[in-house]
């Protein structure tokens, strides 16, 4: 009955290599995320979809590629992996795009080595 | 774009006691202002928020207070607990697609 569901909790890589992050919500909602935490836990907003569209694109390197099929899932794809890239990544979803309460998922450790 | 400041960075209380986190913010556009609490190796979760027409919001031992002129708004947790030992952070959006700009967050320590 989990709500936001992230897959993989857990990814470690080589630099240079290309992966991918999983979404999906049961909740029913319209509109999803993805921020990344730091190692200093500092949240930062990078991509946001609501009813599929991109809403939200924050200064990201274009090797990082959401995509949404439909309203319940969000998936980061991400090439070329850097050392920089290594983080937590949150999954997120909300009903609506406004001042509405954001569910995060339980988050991916990505790390790059 | 939206600056938030949050303070302090750590903060250490004896259970009982009151613990006040602090945020002021740049963009006097934003309106929605929520708190998410994240505990060690867990996701952030909304704790309470508060928005522009309102100054001050209570639920049971937590509340957030308001003041637009000088834009801050602060967090207040009485009586705390061990549990409530965790990461805060505060956020503020200007209600354009729930794009929430998180302070730097506050590490709760509450000692038994």
């Amino acid at each position: 009955d989990t709500a936001v569901s992230q897959t993989p909790k857990y990814l470690v890589t080589q630099m240079g290599n290309d992966k991918s992050i999983k979404c999906e919500q049961n909740l029913g909602h319209d509109t999803m995320y993805w921020y990344k935490q730091d190692s200093k836990k500092f949240l930062k907003i990078m991509f946001s979809y609501n009813n599929k569209e991109l809403i939200i694109n924050e200064t990201v390197p274009n090797r990082f590629s959401p995509k949404s099929p439909d309203k319940a899932h969000l998936n980061l794809h991400i090439n070329s992996l850097e050392l920089g890239d290594s983080a937590v990544y949150f999954c997120a979803s909300s009903q609506g795009a406004r001042n509405t309460e954001a569910f995060f998922g339980q988050g991916t450790r990505l790390t790059v080595v | 774009g939206e600056n938030v400041e949050q303070h302090p960075s750590t903060l250490s209380v004896q259970e009982g006691d009151s613990a006040v986190i602090k945020c002021t913010y740049s963009d006097s556009a934003s309106n929605y202002f929520p708190w998410y609490k994240q505990e060690l190796g867990k996701r952030p979760q909304l704790i309470i928020d508060i928005r522009s027409n309102v100054g001050e919001k209570k639920d049971q031992r937590i509340a957030v207070t308001l003041n637009k002129t000088a834009k801050h708004f602060s967090l207040h947790i009485t009586e705390t607990q061990p549990e409530d030992s965790a990461v805060y952070f505060c956020a503020a959006s200007m209600g354009n697609f729930n794009k929430f700009y998180f302070g730097s967050g506050t590490k709760l320590n509450v000692k038994p």
